[in-house]
């Protein structure tokens, strides 16, 4: 059965601490894994897609990467305004629609 | 980026009425739209699978005729939660992803459900 893991839960950061969280995944064939960015009582904001294992996407203080087990999404001096839940998912069918997610990690920042 | 929008935010309603909530694809085509769940602190779980034209298919263990959908055209899937009780309250999220090029799918704001 597809899954999807992500740890920690939560993770409280100083501003310009650095860290990074965790996405396990078991799926039959990776199509696809995504990761967002949810603010409360929002949608998820989209982030980044990986396809394949050493994959590595960056954009502004993000950096995700990609191993055959699990991703990672790498925080660098991360700012108050990172603060959200950073979800991961992978493409379950035909479609990039079609996703199983995990719980997500809730990101605080603090100034 | 592509925008999808969702309608209503929020919505509080009387346990045993219908709530329609709608998703519009407002500058792009698609053929499948998506409708996921969220209860809190949990996965946003896909409930079903909308698709223009034909019947949607739903996942395991949600009920078609108690969430009713309809995807009249390719920027336009409704749900419609009928006789709506306490437990279906929950934030639903929709998302499409567009026919012309293969890119991530785009999501709505979501909807709040509130059943009193």
């Amino acid at each position: 059965e597809d899954q999807v893991t992500q740890s920690p839960e939560a993770l409280r950061l100083q501003e310009g601490e650095s860290s990074s969280l965790n996405c396990s995944y078991t799926v039959s064939g990776l199509r696809g894994l995504f990761w967002y960015r949810q603010d409360p009582g929002k949608g998820p904001e989209f982030l980044f897609t990986l396809y394949s294992a050493g994959e590595e996407k960056e954009k502004e203080r993000l950096k995700a990467t990609l191993t055959k087990k699990e991703s990672f999404l790498h925080i660098t001096a991360p700012k108050p305004e990172d603060s959200a839940t950073y979800l991961c998912a992978v493409q379950r069918g035909g479609s990039q629609g079609n996703l199983i997610f995990g719980k997500g990690t809730k990101l605080s920042v603090k100034p | 980026g592509a925008v999808v929008s969702q309608h209503p935010s929020r919505v509080i309603c009387k346990s045993g009425t219908s709530v329609k909530i709608e998703c519009r694809s407002l500058d792009f085509q698609a053929t499948t739209m998506f409708w996921y769940r969220q209860f809190p602190k949990q996965s946003l779980m896909l409930m079903a699978t909308s698709n223009e034209g034909s019947k949607a298919t739903y996942e395991q263990g949600v009920e078609k005729d108690k969430f009713l959908i309809n995807h009249a055209s390719l920027t336009l899937s409704t749900l419609t939660v009928t006789s709506a009780h306490p437990e279906d309250s929950s934030f639903y999220i929709c998302s499409a992803a567009p026919i012309d090029r293969n890119t991530e799918a785009f999501f709505g704001q979501g909807t709040r459900l509130t059943v009193v």
